[in-house]
Parts: structure tokens; sequence; C-alpha cells
């Protein structure tokens, strides 16, 4: 069974404090690994997708970077804008059809 | 085309009753997902759409939820005879392509008393 392992739970960062979230996985047969914001009360947002090892995006102070085992979000220098929890996920292919397996979250809290 | 609606936003509902909440997906999406999330946790697969076709339905689904995609468009999902385990965020998703990121919505919050 697929499994996603998010570390950790909680982060709190100082404005300006760099710092990783850790995203873990045991799937067979990686398709993807994504990864969303998600502010309280609302859906999650698409912030990148990774499909290979080695393989890095980046977005504003976001750079999300894939292993054969775990994935991290680096945050550079973050502002309170980017408070929120943060959700890994990874497909694979299951009785033919793609699944998409979710983690619980980091929730990051940036203190101005 | 604003991403994707759903409707109601909050659903209160006494234990027992049955409850539609509806999901209308970016329009040229043919891929349709429903997803449940509580607190604290990350969203749990409930069922997946292809056009009309209802493809995948999770195991952990019991037959008190039926969902259906009429014409290939909106989609409802509704939960019969609630129990307070009901209780959570229902999200609906839409994408065009097999392994790009989904497009979520705002999510209905139900609640059971």
């Amino acid at each position: 069974e697929d499994q996603v392992t998010q570390s950790p739970e909680a982060l709190r960062l100082q404005e300006g404090e760099s710092s990783s979230l850790n995203c873990s996985y045991t799937v067979s047969g990686l398709r993807g690994l994504f990864w969303y914001r998600q502010d309280p009360g609302k859906g999650p947002e698409f912030l990148f997708t990774l499909y290979s090892a080695g393989e890095e995006k980046e977005k504003e102070r976001l750079k999300a970077t894939l292993t054969k085992k775990e994935s991290f979000l680096h945050i550079t220098a973050p502002k309170p804008e980017d408070s929120a929890t943060y959700l890994c996920a990874v497909t694979s292919y299951s009785g033919g059809y793609q699944k998409v397996t979710f983690g619980t979250g980091t929730k990051l809290q940036v203190i101005p | 085309d604003t991403g994707v609606s759903q409707d109601p936003r909050h659903k209160i509902t006494k234990r027992g009753q049955n409850v539609t909440f509806r999901c209308d997906p970016i329009s040229e999406h043919n891929r349709l997902y429903w997803y449940r999330q509580t607190l604290g946790q990350g969203p749990e697969f409930l069922t997946y759409f292809q056009n009309e076709a209802q493809l995948e339905k999770s195991r952990l689904l019991s037959d008190r939820f039926s969902a259906e995609r009429p014409k290939g468009s909106f989609s409802t999902l509704e939960i019969q005879r609630t129990e307070q385990g009901d209780s959570a965020m229902y999200l609906c998703a839409s994408s065009s392509t097999e392994n790009y990121g989904y497009t979520f919505g705002s999510g209905t919050r139900l609640t059971v008393v």
C-alpha cells in the first residue's frame, strides 16, 4: 500500500528564516509527486509536480526537489503570507487506474 | 472559467438525513475527483470520473455514498442516512490530464449533529 509521511507536523519560522519540509514516500511505480498549499477552510492549491529523481521545480520562494525516496520543499526567506499547510501527494497505478495518496501535511507558521 | 465550484459551502444536517453536494469542474477538464478531508488529515480519495464514467471508487466508501456525473459535466455526491462520522470537508477536484496537478474547489463542510 502506498504511504506518504510528512515531517515535521508543524513548523514555526521567523520571517526570513529559511527551512525545508520533508515528504517521504513508499509507492510501487511512482508516476508523480505533487506539492499543494492549503489555507484554512479552502481546498488545496497546486504548486508543483515532480516526475523523476533529481528533478527540481521553483516558484517564488519555494523550491521542490525529488529523490527516489523523498521530496523536499525548501522555503527561502519566508514571509507571513507563506503560512499555510503544505501537502505532499504521490500518484501510482493500481488496478489500471491512477491512485493518489496524500500525506497529512506540514502546518507552517511564519512570524513577522 | 473561474475554477472548480462547490455548493453548498457549508451544510449542517441531522443524523439520518440525506444530503447532496454539487461540484462544477473546470469546463475543459474531463477528469473529476471527490475527496474527503477531516481536521489534521490529508485528503482521502472517494471516487473518480472520466467524463460520465465512474472509473474508481474507494473501498472506504460505504453503500450510503453515491456519486454521479451525468453528461460528463457537473457531479453530485449524495450521502444517505448520514452519521456523525460523515462530518468532514468534501472536496471536489478536476484535471485535464492523467498526471498533472488537480484543481480543487473550496469544498463543502458537512456537520452531522
